[in-house]
């Protein structure tokens, strides 16, 4: 089944504390972002990577750090994270084929930072 | 500055009203228009999408949406809903101008239809 999957689910942490929050896919789609879903505010993309090693900023990088190291995986990491980035996040992905693909986007990843 | 507007954050209809939500963008050149569905508790899922040719796009469950260009708008139509139409719905863009790597969404409209 075609998917993306993001881990965790739900996590609860402490400012500070450095954490991942991994994301794969099996669709074999070089494009690949994330997104943080605030009430109000929608979805706001963080980071994208166009191929495995190419990456850049989307709209709101700040306290956050990417790599994509393969092609399936996209980790979202935050180095000592704030309570500003409790938030529920996305993964997404599509292929590479033309801007107007539809991204599938993974189950979310609810982080609360005390 | 790139942006997408969603005017209705909340939308409470009965079952079998009609719907239309709106969404204008603020791009330049060529974009791309998508139309996302979240279900309470799950993840986005696409509903349609425009990118050329006919401006009225058919997607699943009985949506479509009409492109604008004049206006600067898509906005979602359905003729008669269903409770289980319930859901927040996401208009996102982009752009070949702005780079096609980077995509915009709406702040979302927060949809409940009452049985």
């Amino acid at each position: 089944e075609a998917q993306v999957t993001q881990n965790p689910r739900y996590l609860i942490t402490v400012t500070g504390k450095k954490l991942t929050v991994t994301c794969s896919q099996n669709m074999n789609h070089e494009y690949m972002s994330w997104y943080r879903q605030d009430p109000g505010l929608g979805l706001r993309q963080i980071y994208y990577s166009m191929n495995v090693e190419v990456t850049d900023k989307g709209d709101v990088p700040e306290g956050y750090k990417v790599s994509r190291k393969e092609k399936r995986n996209f980790p979202l990491i935050l180095e000592s994270p704030s309570p500003n980035q409790t938030s529920l996040y996305f993964c997404a992905s599509r292929r590479q084929g033309g801007s107007n693909q539809p991204q599938h986007f993974g189950d979310g990843t609810r982080l609360s930072i005390l | 500055a790139q942006s997408v507007s969603q005017h209705n954050h909340h939308v409470i209809l009965s079952e079998a009203a009609s719907l239309e939500l709106g969404c204008n963008y603020s791009y330049g050149g060529t974009v791309n228009l998508f139309w996302y569905v979240q279900y309470p508790g799950q993840h986005l899922q696409l509903l349609l999408k425009y990118f050329s040719g006919d401006p009225l796009v058919k997607g699943i469950k009985g949506f479509e949406a009409e492109f604008i260009k004049s206006k600067f708008s898509f906005n979602l139509r359905k003729p008669s809903v269903q409770w289980s139409d319930t859901a927040e719905y996401f208009c996102a863009v982009n752009s070949d101008t702005s780079g096609t790597y980077k995509y915009i969404f709406g702040t979302g409209t927060r949809l409940k239809v009452l049985a």
